[in-house]
């Protein structure tokens, strides 16, 4: 049963603003709400992490709502680098693993 | 630069040679994982280690053999393959193993002829 469902692709331009939207339904009252990013034949990379209202760091901001059902991830002025694959995940108590879905694939284009 | 690092980056064998992966971290964690990563697929978990005892075995075929001789180290002892094996092999850490933040490696991409 997946625990985290997100759109499989987006597109968009240079300089705008992408939301990528995330569904858990199921979330547990200890889960955090974590996204990566991964670029091709590499590692996923942390990008942020929140449990719930709003968290900003220097790359991304994530929405949570107050029931926690869903969160959004917000990528402000996107540029071609940002064209990869970006995972929402959920990360509980000890004894959970991270379980990575298909992710969102977003394209970038000039 | 993640602080995790994997060699060979690339590995080409057939399948009756034996090779093995390497994965050091420099982070100071507690856990450390292996993943593997087919062509358009999610990333699968294969195995955890955390304070260098198994703790995860995700039915893993026995050709994949892991080692953690200490908290910074972690190899992929590879045996027999056969050329669905090909994939990206990544590694990661994370301070515990129970669900935090992970620092992956760049990866190891093994073609299985």
């Amino acid at each position: 049963l997946a625990k985290t469902t997100q759109p499989i692709s987006m597109d968009s331009y240079e300089g705008q603003e992408v939301n990528i939207t995330c569904s858990h339904n199921n979330i547990a009252t200890n889960d955090y709400i974590t996204w990566y990013q991964q670029f091709p034949s590499q590692g996923p990379r942390f990008i942020i992490q929140g449990y719930k209202t709003k968290v900003t760091n220097e790359v991304a901001s994530l929405f949570i709502p107050a029931d926690r059902k869903s969160s959004t991830l917000s990528l402000p002025r996107v540029s071609l680098s940002d064209t990869a694959v970006y995972y929402c995940l959920l990360a509980g108590s000890s004894g959970d693993k991270l379980t990575f879905g298909t992710g969102t694939r977003l394209a970038v284009r000039p | 630069e993640t602080g995790v690092t994997q060699t060979p980056r690339h590995l080409v064998m057939g399948m009756t040679n034996k090779k093995s992966l390497k994965c050091e971290q420099h982070l100071g964690h507690n856990a450390m994982y292996w993943y593997k990563q087919s062509a358009k697929k999610p990333l699968e978990l294969m195995f955890v280690y955390s304070l260098e005892e198994r703790v995860e075995n995700n039915s893993v075929p026995s050709r994949f053999s892991p080692e953690c001789p200490n908290s910074s180290h972690l190899f992929l002892h590879l045996h027999t393959l056969q050329p669905e094996d090909s994939a990206l092999y990544l590694c990661a850490s994370s301070q515990d193993s129970g669900g935090e933040t992970q620092y992956f490696g760049p990866g190891t991409r093994l073609l299985v002829l």
